[in-house]
């Protein structure tokens, strides 16, 4: 099955800085990479997501990246505001698209 | 649109006792998947179901979880014999298409076994 890993586990920044975060996977199959972000007590909150015919996509501060060859797809947050702090988790599709294979998750906090 | 809906929030069972979950998709939505997330863990698949039917249930234990999602009502994660191994949150998403596609999440059942 797809295995995906995501870097880092936890993050801080600036408020005002950019953030990153990144995912590799596993299976070529996989044609569908979500990002959700998820508040204390809440749950997943689709902010951005990206085909694999597509390098990338960008939605106001918020851009996701994929390089397909190298099965990794990357999370840029830029000019943070406090509110942005959550958990991130990105996801790929199984090859079937019955499920999503959820990454780890990656804490972020933007520092006022 | 009303989003996913979930009920309980919060769940509170004795070991041996069930669990029942409800899920409400968004309005429209025939494909309702189930995840399990434990403390500071990502999402874990259980199942993923169409009306009356399941497609894919290769994440459920094989024993004491079930689920339906008949043609009426909500979609139910069912726990039998809880233990306390079986507390974490649980999620329903849903999507109007299935696939490779999008999957809106509701806000989740925590339940907890004493």
């Amino acid at each position: 099955g797809e295995n995906v890993e995501q870097h880092p586990s936890t993050l801080s920044v600036q408020e005002g800085d950019s953030a990153v975060i990144k995912c590799t996977y596993s299976d070529s199959a996989s044609n569908y990479f979500p990002w959700y972000k998820q508040e204390l007590g809440k749950g997943p909150q689709l902010i951005i997501d990206i085909r694999s015919n597509v390098g990338e996509k960008k939605d106001q501060r918020i851009a996701v990246t994929l390089n397909k060859t190298a099965k990794h797809f990357s999370l840029h947050i830029t000019e943070t505001q406090p509110e942005d702090s959550a958990v991130y988790f990105c996801a790929a599709t199984s090859n079937t698209g019955n499920q999503f294979y959820f990454g780890t998750g990656t804490s972020l906090t933007v520092i006022p | 649109n009303a989003g996913v809906m979930q009920n309980p929030r919060h769940l509170v069972r004795r070991r041996g006792q069930e669990a029942r979950l409800r899920c409400s998709p968004m309005k429209g939505h025939s494909h309702v998947y189930w995840y399990r997330q434990l403390p500071e863990e990502g999402l874990k698949f259980m199942v993923y179901l169409q009306k009356e039917n399941i497609i894919d249930e290769s994440g459920m234990p094989k024993e004491r979880f079930s689920a339906e999602f008949p043609k009426e009502g909500p979609s139910i994660l069912r726990i039998q014999q809880v233990v306390r191994g079986d507390s974490a949150a649980y999620f329903c998403a849903s999507s109007s298409t299935g696939g490779q596609n999008e999957q809106f999440f509701g806000p989740g059942t925590r339940l907890t076994v004493l």
